[in-house]
């Protein structure tokens, strides 16, 4: 069954510094993986999705993540983080065996620092 | 475009009442899904539906029933509320399932008293 573990619940950071946001999956077969968004009382907002291509993937906003199969992880980053990243991220999974429908993470929420 | 969309934002219910939260989109998409959220436990999956008169159940499905009569509409019915059901409700839709990016609706925040 898949499933996804997002290592960190709440993560602080000062502006101008980068972000690390964990993410461990679990997944029978190649997984489809994403990185969601969510500023406060909005809906989700896609960042970066990976599907079998470049493991390397860049997202909007300066975001990035590194898909490891070896590591079952697809950590997100920021070089440097702005005022308006504070929100909170989803990692997400999805494979053939559960008919690709989306499993979400508990969630890492982001707090910047003046 | 106005993407997805989620009505009401807010409602209060009482425990035993029942009511429709409705969810639209101008995209085309054939697959749409509802998701409940809770403090610390992501987004668990409701129903979803690959195309008009398909539905399914997903994760947390008890409690609940869709149907799907056009391609943008996908309403969901809470049949009697209780407080479990107390959470944030989203809708979203998307090409297909799987690989394809989710747009979601704003949400719609769900009090049974």
């Amino acid at each position: 069954a898949q499933s996804v573990t997002q290592l960190d619940s709440h993560v602080s950071v000062s502006e101008g510094t980068p972000v690390l946001l964990r993410c461990n999956y679990s997944s029978s077969y190649s997984p489809s993986l994403f990185w969601y968004v969510q500023h406060p009382n909005k809906g989700l907002q896609l960042l970066l999705k990976y599907t079998s291509a470049a493991t390397l993937v860049k997202g909007i906003n300066g975001f990035e993540a590194e898909f490891k199969k070896s590591e079952t992880s697809f950590h997100l980053t920021k070089p440097s983080a702005h005022m308006s990243d504070a929100a909170e991220y989803f990692c997400v999974v999805s494979d053939r065996a559960n008919d690709y429908k989306l499993s979400f993470g508990a969630g890492t929420t982001v707090t910047v620092r003046a | 475009n106005a993407g997805v969309t989620q009505t009401p934002k807010f409602q209060v219910l009482k425990t035993g009442q029942s009511m429709t939260l409705q969810c639209a989109q101008d995209m085309n998409h054939e697959y749409m899904s509802w998701y409940r959220q809770d403090p610390g436990m992501g987004l668990r999956l409701i129903h979803y539906s690959v195309g008009a008169g398909i539905t399914d159940q997903g994760e947390v499905p008890n409690g609940y029933n869709v149907s799907r009569s056009t391609t943008e509409d996908f309403p969901l019915r809470l049949l009697s509320a209780a407080p479990s059901q107390t959470s944030v409700y989203f809708c979203a839709s998307s090409y297909q399932g799987g690989v394809y990016e989710q747009y979601f609706g704003p949400g719609t925040r769900l009090t049974v008293t």
